[in-house]
């Protein structure tokens, strides 16, 4: 079946602007996560969703990063006023339930803020 | 929270020999603990994952091992093939509740032919 996919694989944004990053998880996944890795680094936790709960957000680095499930399946990560410290690959993986179940990783998208 | 170390950062192998990469974790409450692999611009891939009630798990060519007591974990890779190269990510779960995965540095594994 279809993994998990993510848009667009590349984003290239000048500092200020705003940006949007999808994430298609697999079908019937109740459990969402967003994770930043930056280059030469373990991916490091953002946000998580149960269905269209976001139970957990303590990792989003500030109050520019926000992301949505409004029905549960397809997930938005969106930064506003993008720095360059925002540069990274940003993935999204899925697990039938919790952290505790294989999580399935997407292919990622490659922030860089110029 | 919890915290996670892997070492070594880089390792070197010749093909056929083994390799063996070590994590260590702060939260004794952790319970899973799964390792990723992660190919050049490529999406991690769980490769192998251990819980708290078992201390060791192997498939084929891939063991894990887990020492609750001392609180780390450590993945052997036997017969070491070139396509083996990679970056390796260790990780534990954060006991919140079941949504935390804390992961590792990675370990850049080079398999010489």
């Amino acid at each position: 079946g279809a993994g998990v996919s993510q848009s667009p694989r590349y984003k290239v944004a000048k500092r200020g602007q705003d940006v949007a990053l999808r994430c298609d998880p697999i079908s019937g996944h109740v459990s969402l996560f967003w994770y930043q890795q930056a280059l030469g680094q373990g991916p490091e936790f953002l946000t998580y969703f149960q269905n269209e709960a976001q139970l957990d957000k303590s990792g989003l680095p500030s109050d520019r990063f926000f992301a949505e499930r409004p029905e549960g399946s397809v997930s938005t990560l969106k930064i506003q006023r993008t720095q360059q410290e925002d540069s990274a690959v940003y993935l999204c993986a899925s697990s039938l339930q919790g952290s505790t179940d294989t999580q399935y990783f997407g292919p990622g998208t490659r922030l860089t803020v110029l | 929270g919890e915290n996670v170390e892997q070492h070594p950062s880089t390792l070197s192998v010749q093909e056929g020999d083994s390799a063996v990469i070590k994590c260590t974790y702060s939260d004794s409450a952790s319970n899973y603990f799964p390792w990723y692999k992660q190919e050049l611009g490529k999406r991690p891939q769980l490769i192998i994952d251990i819980r708290s009630n078992v201390g060791e798990k192997k498939d084929q060519r891939i063991a894990v091992t887990l020492n609750k007591t001392a609180k780390h974990f450590s993945l052997h890779i036997t017969e070491t093939q070139p396509e083996d190269s990679a970056v390796y990510f260790c990780a534990a779960d954060e006991d919140t509740g079941g949504f935390k995965t804390i992961f590792g540095a990675g370990t850049r594994l080079f398999v010489k032919a």
